[in-house]
C-alpha cells in the first residue's frame, strides 16, 4: 500500500506560468518530506525540503507547501522554464523510527512538461 | 569530488544468468539504498543498509541480493530467481538524520535481459 501518493501521471505548462505539482501521504508519522527532480537516464537529484514544523519553504523559483491536517503537500514553480521538464517525485521520512530510521518512501512520480 | 558511481550504465543479461551491479559512495555516509524504477511504479525499494555488515530487504527483495562488507560499497546481485529484472536501478546513500537533503543517488543502471 502506497503511503505517498502522486495522483498526477503527467502536468503540462506553458512556460512563465506557475507549476503546481501535488502529493498526499497516509502516514501520520512521517516529519520529513522532499522534492526530487530527474531527467531520463539519470539519478533523482533533489530539489527542496520541508519539515513537519513548517507550512512553508521557498528557495529560488521553488516553493513546497505542506498542509499537515489534510496530509498534503505541494510544489510551486514560478515562472515555469523548458528546462524544468522532467519527473518529479516526492517522497517522505519518518526519523527516528528504529529500523525505519532515514528511510524515504517516494510516490510515482509526475512528469512534468512546459511549452515555449 | 564526493559522490556515488554506478557501473555499468548498460548491463545485458541473458536469461537464467545472474549479474552484479555496482555502486561506490566516498561521501562517507553510513546508509546505501538500492531502488528501483519502472515506467508508471516510481522508485521501490530493493535492499538498503544502514552500517556495514548489515541489511535489510525493502519492498522487492525477492529475486535479489546484497552485502556490504565495505562502507563505501553496495552491490547488488540479480539472481536468476528475479521473474522481471529488466529495469531501470538506482544506488544511493545518506547520512544519519541527514533529511534536509535526503539521498544522493547515482546515475542508475540499466539492465536489460535478452
Amino acid at each position: 500500500d502506497q503511503q505517498v501518493k502522486q495522483n498526477s501521471p503527467s502536468l503540462s505548462v506553458q512556460e512563465g506560468r506557475i507549476s503546481i505539482l501535488n502529493c498526499d501521504y497516509t502516514n501520520s508519522m512521517f516529519d520529513y518530506f522532499l522534492w526530487y527532480k530527474k531527467y531520463p537516464a539519470e539519478g533523482p537529484t533533489f530539489l527542496i525540503s520541508i519539515s513537519s514544523i513548517k507550512d512553508k519553504n521557498e528557495d529560488g523559483r521553488f516553493t513546497v507547501f505542506l498542509n499537515k491536517s489534510a496530509k498534503h503537500l505541494s510544489l510551486h514553480i514560478v515562472p515555469s522554464q523548458p528546462g524544468d521538464s522532467a519527473v518529479y517525485f516526492c517522497a517522505a521520512s519518518g526519523v527516528g523510527r528504529g529500523s525505519t530510521l532515514g528511510r524515504l518512501y517516494f510516490g510515482r512520480g509526475t512528469q512534468l512538461t512546459v511549452w515555449p | 569530488d564526493g559522490g556515488i558511481t554506478q557501473s555499468p550504465k548498460y548491463l545485458f543479461r541473458k536469461e537464467g544468468q545472474n549479474v552484479t551491479l555496482s555502486c561506490e559512495q566516498n561521501l562517507n555516509h553510513d546508509a546505501m539504498y538500492w531502488y528501483r524504477q519502472d515506467p508508471g511504479q516510481g522508485l521501490r525499494l530493493i535492499y538498503y543498509s544502514q552500517i556495514v555488515n548489515d541489511f535489510q530487504k525493502g519492498d522487492i527483495a525477492e529475486g535479489y541480493s546484497v552485502s556490504r562488507e565495505k562502507k563505501e560499497s553496495f552491490p547488488l546481485t540479480v539472481t536468476s530467481a528475479q521473474k522481471n529484472p529488466t529495469a531501470f536501478y538506482l544506488c544511493a546513500s545518506s547520512s544519519p538524520g541527514g533529511m534536509v537533503y535526503g539521498y544522493t543517488f547515482g546515475s542508475g543502471t540499466r539492465l536489460t535481459v535478452v
